[in-house]
């Protein structure tokens, strides 16, 4: 089954600064890849999507994208804001009906102002 | 997206009894549902999928029997938590599919057993 993995598991920066986060997938058939937002005691929130057919997705201060080849995917968060401090979950799915998703074991943003 | 409600948002219950938690998507017509567990500082790990009119499929090692799974209707499902005891602490979030297999999350409920 598939297998995600997801670095690292805190990630600290001031505001302003720019915040990475890298998941890499084990099951060559997946091709949906959802980054959902949490903050404490909260539901789980779609921020951004990617399938497959595309490399790389903006929306407004974030951005994913996706290396089939290399099997990892990433999300880029620029300008970061202390409202941006929560744990961050990658997962993926095979985007055939409804597929379950594997979650990836999620990071805990700090942004510092 | 789909948005999903929970009920209750909380519950405390003695060990050996069972409590149910309702799963409802308000908008939307849901074939699939599914139910997750989430323990403190964890990730979410899918217990079942919960298909309408049909039994759900369990993940490994999720027991059925334990954790029963009604979804009567497309906007309804139900997850019971029979014969609880402290280690089934935790926090249980359903979520719907959506027309493009992405997935909208109830807001949780957090079941404590004493």
């Amino acid at each position: 089954g598939e297998n995600v993995e997801q670095h690292p598991s805190t990630l600290s920066v001031q505001e302003g600064d720019s915040a990475v986060i890298k998941c890499t997938y084990s099951d060559s058939a997946s091709n949906y890849f959802p980054w959902y937002k949490q903050e404490l005691g909260k539901r789980p929130q779609l921020i951004i999507d990617i399938r497959s057919n595309v490399g790389e997705k903006k929306d407004q201060r974030i951005a994913v994208t996706l290396n089939k080849t290399a099997k990892h995917f990433s999300l880029h968060i620029t300008e970061t804001q202390p409202e941006d401090s929560a744990v961050y979950f990658c997962a993926a799915s095979r985007d055939l009906g409804f597929q379950k998703l594997v979650f990836g074991t999620g990071t805990r943003l700090l942004v510092s102002p | 997206g789909a948005v999903v409600s929970q009920h209750p948002s909380w519950v405390i219950c003695k060990s050996g009894t069972s409590v149910k938690i309702e799963c409802r998507s308000l908008d939307f017509q849901a074939t699939t549902m599914f139910w997750y567990r989430q323990f403190p500082k964890q990730s979410l790990m899918l217990m079942a999928t919960s298909n309408e009119g049909s039994k759900a499929t369990y993940e490994q090692g999720v027991e059925k029997d334990k954790f029963l799974i009604n979804h009567a209707s497309l906007t309804l499902s139900t997850l019971t938590v029979t014969s609880a005891h402290p280690e089934d602490s935790s926090f249980y979030i359903c979520s719907v599919g959506g027309s493009l297999n992405e997935q909208f999350f109830g807001p949780g409920t957090r079941l404590t057993v004493l």
